[in-house]
């Protein structure tokens, strides 16, 4: 069964230091989500790609955080410099494409760690 | 934006009964609401989904109703197994937007044995 693919599962990184998340969707799939999940919530979304086009990134605090899709199939998702706050789940997921209505699938995420 | 709330945070049940989770929107263009299981240390997992044509969808022990007008939908799981336990998040989207979702605060389900 495909699956959207994420590494690394666990992350502990210093603050003030860089960290890099990356996530491989289901083949096919065109539009690709970064969702963050602070303990105990829902997750919340970052940034949405459309192939290799950001179509959000309202909630991105871009004074940090970026995120790319290149080639429009992987995406990275990188936080530099990292804050004690950013500790979290990091979530990627995947679907079809837009137009809604479409089943977005997920990764089994990165635990981030900021110590 | 979009506004999901979604009750109660968290739910104890005997193993055989039923379980009732609610969430209620705010937006009436959203028009898809998916539920998501996520167990410890994994990413959600769909479980069942719902579109506002629809008022009910149902598969084998897990239900989804849609109320439009009052804009809530509820998720109703029937015979309840120690394996259900974990944290349920309903979710709600607008077509237009892509596929956003917009979660709800999430019900950590508890099933005794």
């Amino acid at each position: 069964e495909a699956e959207v693919a994420q590494s690394p599962r666990y992350k502990i990184t210093e603050k003030s230091q860089a960290v890099a998340f990356w996530c491989d969707p289901i083949s096919g799939h065109a539009t690709l989500y970064w969702y963050r999940q602070i303990l105990g919530q829902g997750p919340e979304l970052l940034v949405q790609f459309q192939d290799e086009s950001v179509v959000d990134d309202s909630q991105l605090p871009k004074d940090r955080f970026s995120a790319e899709r290149l080639k429009g199939v992987d995406s990275t998702l990188k936080i530099q410099p990292a804050e004690l706050g950013d500790s979290a789940m990091y979530l990627c997921a995947s679907s079809w494409g837009t137009g809604g209505n479409t089943e977005a699938f997920f990764g089994q995420g990165t635990r981030l760690t900021v110590v | 934006g979009e506004n999901v709330e979604q009750h109660p945070s968290t739910l104890s049940v005997q193993e055989g009964d039923s379980a009732v989770i609610k969430c209620t929107y705010s937006d009436s263009a959203s028009n898809y609401f998916p539920w998501y299981k996520q167990e410890l240390g994994k990413g959600p997992q769909l479980i069942i989904d719902i579109r506002s044509n629809v008022g009910e969808k149902k598969d084998q022990r897990i239900a989804v109703t849609l109320n439009k007008t009052a804009k809530h939908f509820s998720l109703h799981i029937t015979e309840t197994q120690p394996e259900d336990s974990a944290v349920y998040f309903c979710a709600a989207s607008m077509g237009n937007a892509g596929n956003m979702l917009t979660f709800g605060g999430g019900t950590r389900l508890m099933v005794k044995p």
